[in-house]
């Protein structure tokens, strides 16, 4: 399984930071897993954006609710993250990843993509 | 939203040695608990899940324990490529979330 995320690094403030990740070696569609945005701010931790199921909606990390999109686009075997109104606070490493559900939750990552490194700036 | 404190910030240790870190949640998070390694420029790898089932291809040497808040992540005997830094992650309640990591360094 591999997991590539794509997608502009440059983003200016206010605008929409669309990334997008191709998934191979697993089809989506066939269910069992979640499908994961987590971001890494430069020298810091982990945050959840938040995760997808093949079929369910999307569930996002209320500290970003009002801003984010998460897709799926299964016939092209895609995940798509949109976050709306970025400023400065959102440049970070953001990881697309596949993970094991743990009840209606996210649960553990089992997969993880390259991480693609955006930076909000005018 | 729970949050996960990592114990030291920074852990030096010869190899060979024995490595512990610690991890501790704000609120019970039962054993629903992974820890993860990540090396400079990767992302990070599955270690443990459950908080002590090792994943798929890690060395026995990765033992992880406990439940409840209270945690631990103990490296047996540590090796060169296992100097990284390692982050535990509760995934009990939404949103999932992680410590700030512990670095592992050569002494």
């Amino acid at each position: 399984v591999q997991l590539q995320e794509s997608g502009p690094r440059l983003v200016r403030p206010s605008q929409t930071l669309s990334l997008t990740c191709n998934v191979s070696g697993v089809a989506i569609s066939s269910g069992g897993y979640y499908w994961n945005w987590i971001r890494q701010h430069p020298g810091k931790g982990l945050e959840y954006i938040g995760y997808i199921s093949h079929s369910g909606s999307p569930y996002y990390n209320p500290a970003l609710e009002s801003r984010v999109d998460i897709s799926l686009d299964t016939s092209k075997t895609q995940i798509s993250l949109k976050l709306r109104s970025v400023s400065a606070a959102d440049t970070a490493l953001y990881y697309c990843a596949r993970s094991d559900p743990y009840g209606d939750n996210a649960g553990w990552v089992d997969t993880w993509g390259q991480g693609t490194l955006v930076t909000v700036s005018s | 939203e729970i949050v996960m404190t990592q114990s030291p910030a920074t852990l030096s240790v010869s190899p060979g040695e024995r490595a512990t870190l610690s991890c501790r949640a704000s609120q019970n998070v039962n054993g629903n608990l992974a820890w993860y390694q990540q090396k400079p420029g990767q992302a990070p790898r599955l270690l443990i899940y459950g908080a002590s089932i090792r994943a798929t291809g890690i060395p026995a040497r990765f033992t992880g324990s406990g439940s409840g808040t209270d945690f631990t992540l103990t490296i047996s005997s540590l090796q060169s490529e296992d100097f990284a830094v390692y982050f535990c992650q509760q995934y009990n309640n939404w949103p999932g979330t992680f410590g700030q990591g512990t670095n592992v360094e050569i002494k």
